[in-house]
């Protein structure tokens, strides 16, 4: 079976500082896709990253990074000098070959709160 | 290029009334699948659509049916409605293919259900 966890419930920092998203995954699959998703309050997940298996670069997309590393199934994602626009919950997910990359299979959600 | 589409935004029902969900995928994506937010149960895949067949399906009562058109456009429907069916429901969108981007999830801003 799939499973995705973000320990984190609720972070809180203060604008400009940096924080690391957590996300473990489990999964039988040798081929498979993590994605992240940003939800703000009116709904809407919006598309963040897609990683497949076999590609361990991390990456770095302005002031989001992510650090994919399969010896530890983790896919955490960093923002870097946070806004008060990066409030949101964002979700972690994943697909795999045998159950459907049209499947995902979603942590419970991190809510980031960011203060001025 | 228009986004994932999904109408109504809001609905509010009765116990034992029976709803129905419309979704349009973005232009070219053949892949539409549905999925159940709440708070409890956080988000869950309900079914993918494809080329007007259901090729994957979650674990949910047979109330909740879907279809897709020639067009793509695809509807879910729940019937007898229950209070634990409010929730927000999302539809998403992938171009299914062989290119690694091509199973990438698009969400759309979902359907926010009441059962009153």
């Amino acid at each position: 079976a799939q499973k995705v966890t973000q320990a984190q419930t609720e972070i809180s920092v203060v604008e400009k500082e940096d924080v690391t998203l957590d996300c473990v995954y489990e999964t039988r699959d040798t081929t498979y896709y993590l994605f992240w998703y940003k939800q703000p309050p009116s709904g809407e997940l919006v598309f963040l990253i897609r990683r497949n298996s076999f590609d361990e670069q991390n990456e770095i997309s302005g002031r989001y990074s992510w650090n994919f590393q399969k010896s530890t199934s983790s896919f955490n994602f960093t923002i870097t000098a946070s806004q008060v626009v990066d409030s949101a919950v964002y979700f972690c997910a994943l697909s795999g070959m045998n159950t459907g990359f049209q499947k995902l299979v979603f942590g419970t959600g991190t809510r980031l709160l960011v203060s001025p | 290029k228009a986004g994932v589409t999904q109408t109504p935004r809001y609905l509010i029902k009765t116990r034992g009334q029976q709803v129905t969900l419309s979704c349009s995928p973005i232009s070219g994506h053949r892949s539409v699948s549905w999925y159940q937010q709440t708070p409890g149960q956080g988000l869950q895949f309900l079914f993918e659509y494809f080329s007007e067949t259901q090729r994957n399906k979650g674990n949910f009562p047979g109330r909740f049916s879907g279809r897709q058109f020639s067009n793509s456009r695809s509807e879910m429907n729940v019937s007898t409605l229950e209070l634990g069916d409010s929730a927000l429901y999302l539809c998403a969108s992938s171009l299914v293919g062989v290119k690694d981007s091509a199973n990438t999830i698009y969400f759309g801003e979902g359907s926010w259900l009441t059962v009153v």
